[in-house]
């Protein structure tokens, strides 16, 4: 299908730990996106990847395009409950834009 | 700047009734478009908007209509609702892919509406 799968599904995890969801495509994209969405609340665009082996950070989120321009994947170090959501990447296809299942993070304080 | 705005937040609706929901942007954004959102199925596009007289169907248009007269609205009507269409439905803008430069949207994205909770019964 046109979607992005993610994985996992759910994701709990302690306090401090780290957490890492993944992106994948059959086919190579030309960009991805990511989005925190917070429960009760509404996407928010986190960030874009566009180069081959592209790495982005955000303070303690790490964001990486794959070489091949297939998966992408972002990683919080050290989670903290604020990052309590579900986590979405987004692909465009001809001006279409098609979001994965999402990953739903819980932090346990 | 409101951004994106979404009337109403909650509807109750009886099987058959039509009804539009409203959004609204005043961030002149080209591409518009509403998704809806059913738990553990992502956010799904319905109709999207690459500007002002064009729209165009997205991955479940099949019940819904939408228009686009202006660069600020992009409504979307529900002709005769069925329980299938109870979800949560958000409205999302951007700056086009044209005028963004490098990939999609530039470093912008897209912004979302707080969306519209929809139940048919």
């Amino acid at each position: 299908g046109q979607q992005v799968m993610q994985i996992p599904q759910y994701q709990h995890v302690q306090e401090g730990e780290d957490f890492t969801t993944y992106c994948n495509s059959s086919t190579t994209l030309s960009n991805i996106q990511w989005y925190k969405q917070r429960p009760g609340g509404h996407p928010v665009f986190l960030i874009q990847l566009v180069k081959s082996g592209e790495v982005k950070k955000q303070k303690r989120l790490t964001f990486q395009f794959g070489e091949a321009k297939k998966n992408s994947s972002l990683h919080i170090t050290a989670t903290q409950t604020t990052d309590v959501g579900t986590y979405f990447c987004s692909k465009n296809n001809f001006n279409k834009f098609y979001f994965g299942s999402g990953t739903k993070l819980n932090v346990k304080p | 700047n409101a951004g994106v705005t979404q009337t109403p937040k909650f509807q109750v609706l009886k099987t058959g009734q039509s009804m539009t929901l409203q959004c609204a942007q005043d961030m002149n954004h080209e591409y518009m478009s509403w998704y809806r959102q059913d738990p553990g199925m992502g956010l799904r596009l319905i109709h999207y908007s690459v500007g002002a007289g064009i729209t165009d169907q997205g991955e479940v248009p099949n019940g819904y209509n939408v228009s686009r007269s202006t660069t600020e609205d992009f409504p979307l009507r529900l002709l005769s609702a069925a329980p299938s269409q109870t979800s949560v439905y958000f409205c999302a803008s951007s700056y086009s892919l044209l005028s963004s430069g490098q990939g999609a949207f530039g470093d912008y994205g897209y912004t979302f509406g707080s969306g519209t909770r929809l139940t048919v019964v």
